[in-house]
């Protein structure tokens, strides 16, 4: 049971290039979310998910795309990186979406030059 | 939306004393509260929460506490030890999504 897996965990990607930032769980979890960390700002919620097939917009969702195929995977794509999108990001899955803990992943931090 | 404000973004402590982190949200809808501990380059891992039908659980050294009137919520860990150092984040939410704080960072010095 490896939980919430995130790859990779470190990128660097030059300003306009586009990447795939993986999350898996297997815990049979409905809920999947993405949120990115900035020293100071906290968790950010950018999409969440709550079930195959259905996904929509949190808080900071611009330059960022996500899709849910399946129930255990949840891809977080930047289309054209930009240094404002530097950040440690984190997939986080859930029982439920607002009243159960959350599981999250190790994190991936990019830096976007 | 909702905001959550947590107090203070920095706290240092001597081994075996306590630390109290507290936390203010806006919605009155919220109605459930968790308490996630993140070590450096690791991600959040829940420590404890607490519901609205509750007014203070406790789990070993660490406890929570919730004054709905006040809309305020507060985390207890007693006796701490260099292990507790880490951030922690407060979060609150209604049923629709977690909103979290801003973190505390905690540092337990021997």
């Amino acid at each position: 049971n490896a939980g919430v897996t995130q790859t990779p965990k470190f990128q660097v990607l030059k300003t306009g290039q586009s990447m795939t930032l993986q999350c898996a769980q297997d815990m049979n979890h409905e809920y999947m979310s993405w949120y990115r960390q900035d020293p100071g700002m906290g968790l950010r919620l950018i999409h969440y998910s709550v079930g195959a097939g259905i996904t929509d917009q949190g808080e900071v969702p611009n330059g960022y795309n996500v899709s849910r195929s399946t129930t255990e995977d949840f891809p977080l794509r930047l289309l054209s990186a930009a240094p404002s999108q530097t950040s440690v990001y984190f997939c986080a899955s859930s029982y439920n979406r607002g009243n159960y803990g959350y599981t999250f992943g190790s994190g991936t931090r990019l830096t976007v030059v | 939306g909702e905001n959550v404000e947590q107090h203070p973004s920095t706290l240092s402590v001597q081994e075996g004393d306590s630390a109290v982190i507290k936390c203010t949200y806006s919605d009155s809808a919220s109605n459930y509260f968790p308490w996630y501990k993140q070590e450096l380059g690791k991600g959040p891992q829940l420590i404890i929460d607490i519901r609205s039908n509750v007014g203070e659980k406790k789990d070993q050294r660490i406890a929570v506490t919730l004054n709905k009137t006040a809309k305020h919520f507060s985390l207890h860990i007693t006796e701490t030890q260099p292990e507790d150092s880490a951030v922690y984040f407060c979060a609150s939410s209604s049923g629709y999504a977690l909103n979290f704080g801003k973190g505390t960072s905690l540092l337990v010095t021997p």
